[in-house]
């Protein structure tokens, strides 16, 4: 089945460094990523949605310069958490339509922000 | 306005018994789809059951069955004995646009499910 690896699992970094966060399509081409915010106990915001070789699709409210999005190739989609601060401490998750219906999820990220 | 909306923040089930967790959409949209995803404290999301607006029949996943009520606009899992491992947060999500890319996938608040032994 589609399988979409996510790395890091978990990082800690410190307040105004920047973080990457990686999602691959390991065996089926991902056209569009969809990027994901959770905080604790809450639902999964979308973020933005990335297609191939294109600028990524930001959702309101989302700061596009403080979240840069790269999707280069068909199996490789990063998020860059700039300057990062505390109140960006969440999980952030990405997903991929791996069949005609579903989509895969990567394995999640934990970002805490010192 | 919601698009979707889980009213059970948490339910507790005995082992074995069935539980249902509900779910009401809103969309405008003729075309849809609906899914629900189990989530686990490992923070993964895995996908359990999908319906789709034009299917009759209601989706059945082993266990795990979608009454789908499209006058109601409601997609309500139902989980048949249940196991201890079904001890996770359930997400109920919709899927609105129907070109490729353009796609939106919304998600509800959540229920977290415990089972008792």
């Amino acid at each position: 089945g589609a399988v979409v690896s996510q790395h890091p699992s978990w990082v800690i970094c410190k307040s105004g460094t920047s973080v990457k966060i990686e999602c691959r399509s390991l065996d089926f081409q991902a056209t569009t990523m969809f990027w994901y915010r959770q905080f604790p106990k809450q639902s999964l915001m979308l973020m933005a949605t990335s297609n191939e070789g294109s600028k990524a699709t930001y959702e309101q409210g989302v700061e596009k310069d403080k979240f840069l999005i790269n999707h280069a190739s068909l199996t490789l989609s990063t998020l860059t958490v700039t300057s990062a601060h505390p109140e960006d401490s969440s999980f952030y998750i990405c997903s991929s339509r791996g069949s005609n219906y579903g989509y895969t999820f990567g394995s999640g990220t934990r970002l805490t922000v010192v | 306005a919601q698009k979707i909306t889980q009213t059970q923040p948490g339910m507790f089930v005995q082992e074995k018994e069935a539980v249902t967790l509900d779910c009401t959409y809103d969309t405008s949209d003729q075309s849809y789809g609906l899914f629900w995803y189990k989530q686990p404290s490992s923070g993964e999301m895995i996908f359990l059951i999908y319906q789709g607006s034009y299917d009759e029949q209601n989706a059945t996943e082993g266990r795990y069955s979608l009454n789908f009520q499209k006058a109601r606009k409601s997609a309500n899992l139902v989980i048949s004995a249940s196991q201890l491992g079904d001890s996770a947060m359930y997400f109920c999500a919709m899927r609105e646009g129907r070109s490729f890319g353009n796609e939106k996938l919304t998600f509800g608040t959540g229920t977290r499910l415990t089972i008792i032994p």
